[in-house]
């Protein structure tokens, strides 16, 4: 099966613009999940889909960050205006209900805010 | 609040050594997890194991964990140059679908 396909690869944008990240989990999870490293940290949590409904965005650092998930399949993230600071890299996974198989990450998308 | 809690942050072997790196976390879960992330690219899955199980293996991978201590390490064995990489434990709290928990992760350079 595919995996978990993340685009773009990585971006580069300067401050104040605004970038759309792209999810597509595997086909049939049900479970979405973003989740970013910011400069060498740790990997946060930003919040999960269940099908279309957000089931927890309590990582969602702030109102600048927009994420969708329409018709339950792919996933978009949308920052704007873009600081410094959401420099990082955006990861996405998928899992299938109840956990089964576990979860899949994508590759992440690098992105760069100059 | 952060759970998984690796160390060292930074480890520097050479090559064929063996590379121990430890996690920590604070609460009950369910399993934990490594990963791996070379330098700007995807998280790679390396081993899961579950709260009933003390010790797993996986090629040159051993993981083993310790819920008395709530602590889990990483044994890579006879390491190369294309370990290098940082590795996250990651916890969940269920097997159900909440988020994992990641610690800050351990640096790892393999020296040739």
């Amino acid at each position: 099966e595919a995996g978990v396909t993340q685009f773009p690869s990585h971006s580069v944008i300067e401050k104040g613009q605004t970038v759309t990240l792209r999810c597509d989990p595997i086909s049939g999870h049900d479970n979405l999940y973003w989740y970013r490293r910011v400069m060498g940290k740790e990997i946060k949590f930003l919040l999960h889909f269940v099908k279309e409904s957000k089931q927890d965005e309590s990582g969602m650092p702030n109102n600048r960050f927009l994420a969708e998930r329409t018709g339950g399949t792919y996933s978009t993230l949308k920052v704007q205006p873009a600081e410094l600071e959401d420099s990082g890299v955006y990861f996405c996974a998928s899992s299938q209900e109840r956990g089964k198989g576990g979860y899949t990450f994508g590759s992440g998308t690098r992105l760069t805010v100059v | 609040s952060q759970q998984g809690e690796e160390d060292p942050q930074a480890l520097s072997i050479q090559e064929g050594e063996n590379a121990t790196m430890n996690c920590s976390y604070k609460t009950s879960i369910n399993n934990l997890q490594w990963y791996r992330q070379n330098s700007g690219r995807g998280l790679v899955h390396l081993i899961l194991i579950r709260s009933n199980e003390r010790e797993k293996h996986s090629g040159r991978l051993r993981v083993t964990l310790d819920t008395s201590k709530k602590s889990s390490s990483l044994l890579i064995t006879a390491s190369r140059a294309a370990d290098t990489a940082s590795y996250f434990c990651a916890t969940a709290a269920n097997s159900g679908n909440t988020p994992l928990v990641f610690g800050k992760g351990t640096r790892l350079s393999v020296i040739a």
